[in-house]
């Protein structure tokens, strides 16, 4: 059960154009979103975060957006540069069954970004 | 601020042995979490500890655990190896006082069983 989607695999922008990549989730008790970015052979960087009480968050060139009503989120990268090709995750947290989420984000599966020049 | 620091970087074992991984936090961090990358699964949480304490575990067998020690390091070990395990195994931290903080991670152990 895949409770956090990134249905692109792979997204190809040009240098400078924005780049929109999109999560949805399934779980209603998510109520914290991450965006990661990931290099190859280094750790996921964080890049921004949004609580559920809010719908918008901007951070420099990154805006993540979460429309809760359609459990879906969105980060727009806003001018794109060639430094910004990576691999890009969603993460989210909330209460478990278990009472209990500390240090556990559920991941998407990513998706591939490439800003071409 | 050193990052988070995970040893060793690349591992090769062989079915049936047993590993331990090494991992520093952020000074000042006291959550320390583990998570296995595959191809297949992609990012799974394993478990987190804060406080010498286990406070978080995912759907992961017993023959993977940890520890934490009072300077907030932690171990992880992974007995009686399995070919399936082959995977990159990523150690995150945070201040582990709120579950609304993000987790920063090392760049992980590349374990592969042969």
């Amino acid at each position: 059960d895949q409770q956090v989607k990134q249905n692109s695999p792979s997204l190809s922008v040009q240098e400078g154009r924005i780049s929109i990549l999109n999560c949805d989730y399934t779980n209603s008790m998510f109520d914290y979103f991450l965006w990661y970015k990931k290099y190859p052979a280094e750790g996921p960087t964080f890049l921004i975060s949004i609580s559920s009480i809010k719908d918008k968050n901007e951070d420099g060139r990154f805006t993540v957006f979460l429309n809760k009503s359609a459990k879906h989120l969105s980060l727009h990268i806003v001018p794109s540069q060639p430094g910004d090709s990576a691999v890009y995750f969603c993460a989210a947290s909330g209460i478990n069954a278990g009472g209990t989420s500390y240090g556990k984000l559920t991941f998407g599966q990513g998706t591939i970004l490439t800003v071409h020049p | 601020k050193a990052g988070v620091t995970q040893t060793p970087r690349y591992l090769i074992k062989t079915r049936g042995q047993q590993v331990t991984l090494s991992c520093s936090p952020i000074s000042g961090h006291r959550s320390v979490s583990w998570y296995q990358q595959t191809p297949g699964q992609g990012l799974q949480f394993l478990f987190e500890y804060f406080s010498e304490t286990q406070r978080n575990k995912g759907n992961f067998p017993g023959r993977f655990s940890g520890r934490q020690f009072s300077n907030s390091r932690s171990e992880m070990n992974v007995s009686t190896l399995e070919l399936g395990d082959s995977a990159l195994y990523l150690c995150a931290s945070s201040p582990g006082t709120s579950y609304n903080s993000p987790l920063h991670f090392g760049n992980g152990t590349r374990l592969t069983v042969t």
